[in-house]
């Protein structure tokens, strides 16, 4: 009854490379939701998509920063030449159509160096 | 804008003690509540929720009171276990369910 799953775990980068964060929801989970948690503060609503589709991406910073939910596979949350001020945990979490309680993954961890 | 300020931590409790974990919030309109536990090695899972003012979330010996006129809704439980050993984080939401405004955690450690 697996979870949802979230790699890496932990990933480090140099600043101005890539980071892509993949997360696979509770099975039967079509909605999927990204917060990122930065040292000393709460977790922050990112974006959130259902297959194929962006529905809410209010939370997600204009630029270097983009989402996919595709058809098949893992949503990837991708960060294009990162700073060090991406430093920090990205959650993501499913929820199933007919509810909204989210559940939620362990967490990647991101460190820019 | 919505906040969530929540008792700073890391608090550490002996087994059967009584927990209290503060938590305030801001928002515009009337929000929903939740409390959000995180075990070593897991996910965030919800841990219990309240709608309305006055309404009381409970789960697992945790309850928490949805206080309109102190913009607030602490948790408690009056004798811990060691089992009980996480991070709690204090949400909100308004408009939608899922744009959850939350806390920066609580990490409590209870000792046998």
């Amino acid at each position: 009854n697996a979870g949802v799953m979230q790699n890496p775990r932990h990933l480090v980068r140099r600043r101005g490379q890539e980071a892509r964060l993949r997360c696979s929801p509770v099975k039967g989970h079509s909605h999927v939701y990204w917060y990122r948690q930065l040292p000393e503060e709460g977790l922050k609503f990112m974006v959130y998509l259902q297959k194929e589709n962006i529905i809410d991406e209010s939370g997600m910073p204009k630029e270097r920063f983009s989402a996919e939910f595709p058809k098949e596979g893992p949503s990837i949350l991708r960060i294009q030449q990162v700073v060090r001020g991406d430093s920090a945990a990205y959650f993501c979490a499913s929820s199933p159509p007919s509810t909204g309680e989210l559940f939620f993954g362990e967490g990647s961890r991101l460190t820019v160096l | 804008g919505n906040s969530v300020t929540q008792m700073e931590g890391p608090v550490t409790l002996s087994e059967e003690a009584f927990l209290t974990i503060n938590c305030t919030y801001t928002a515009t309109g009337y929000p929903s509540l939740f409390w959000y536990v995180q075990y070593p090695g897991e996910g965030l899972q919800l841990l219990l929720k309240a709608t309305k003012a006055d309404d009381k979330g409970s789960n697992k010996g945790f309850e928490a009171t949805y206080r309109k006129e102190t913009t607030s809704f602490h948790l408690e439980k009056g004798s811990v276990q060691v089992s009980d050993s996480a991070v709690y984080f204090c949400a909100l939401s308004d408009v939608n369910d899922y744009k959850l405004s939350f806390g920066a955690g609580t990490t409590v450690t209870v000792r046998a």
